[in-house]
């Protein structure tokens, strides 16, 4: 059975400071996603990472893939309070469609 | 060009009543998934659905709730008896076939009290 797990579970981090949000499963894939999830609302596509090495960029966010690892970071650069959210990774099951399973997620509160 | 159209964006219900969930997909997408997200959890995976198919269901509890996609309308998630466990955020998704690296849309979320 995939597992997905996400590190940490909730982080909270100062305006203009850098971190990284990890998540590791724990069978073959190699189609990643990330989503984020404001408070009462849906999901936002993020970034979806489609082979090993793959590297997406957006505003003060980044996300990589190793597949060989089973591995994605969520980079955050000089974070700002807009970026406060919980963050989801989701890994394709190899075998299985199109099932997504979802990591724990990680609630990410910035502060000033 | 609509997104997910989910309704309704709340229900509330009384234990041992019926709930029905709406999902209309993207225009275009002809696949939909049903998720159940428990406060301060991540989503679970429940069903699986392509018109008048049900491709995978093997989250769905065995019992009272079941799933249809029928060949017109919309997707319906319907939950019977409910207890106060089923209180919850159920979200849906679709996509076209194979997800072709977009991954899933996801509806507004119904979110479910059972008092």
């Amino acid at each position: 059975e995939l597992k997905v797990e996400q590190n940490p579970l909730f982080l909270s981090m100062q305006e203009g400071k850098n971190y990284t949000i990890y998540c590791n499963y724990s069978t073959t894939s190699d189609r990643l996603y990330w989503y984020r999830q404001d408070p009462g609302k849906s999901l936002e596509s993020l970034f979806v990472l489609l082979s090993n090495g793959a590297v997406k960029q957006e505003g003060r966010l980044m996300a990589s893939l190793d597949t060989k690892a089973r591995l994605s970071t969520l980079h955050i650069t000089a974070a700002v309070h807009d970026l406060s959210a919980t963050y989801f990774c989701a890994v394709v099951n190899t075998g299985t469609a199109s099932k997504l399973t979802f990591g724990t997620g990680t609630r990410l509160q910035v502060t000033l | 060009n609509a997104g997910v159209m989910q309704n309704p964006r709340h229900l509330v219900r009384r234990r041992g009543q019926e709930a029905r969930l709406r999902c209309s997909p993207m225009k275009g997408h002809s696949h939909v998934y049903w998720y159940r997200q428990l406060p301060e959890e991540g989503l679970k995976f429940m069903v699986y659905l392509q018109k008048e198919n049900i491709i995978d269901e093997s989250g769905m509890p065995k019992e009272r709730f079941s799933a249809e996609f029928p060949k017109e309308g919309p997707s319906i998630l319907r939950i019977q008896q409910v207890v106060r466990g089923d209180s919850a955020a159920y979200f849906c998704a679709s996509s076209p076939p194979g997800l072709d690296g977009y991954g899933y849309t996801f509806g507004s979320g119904t979110r479910l009290t059972v008092v």
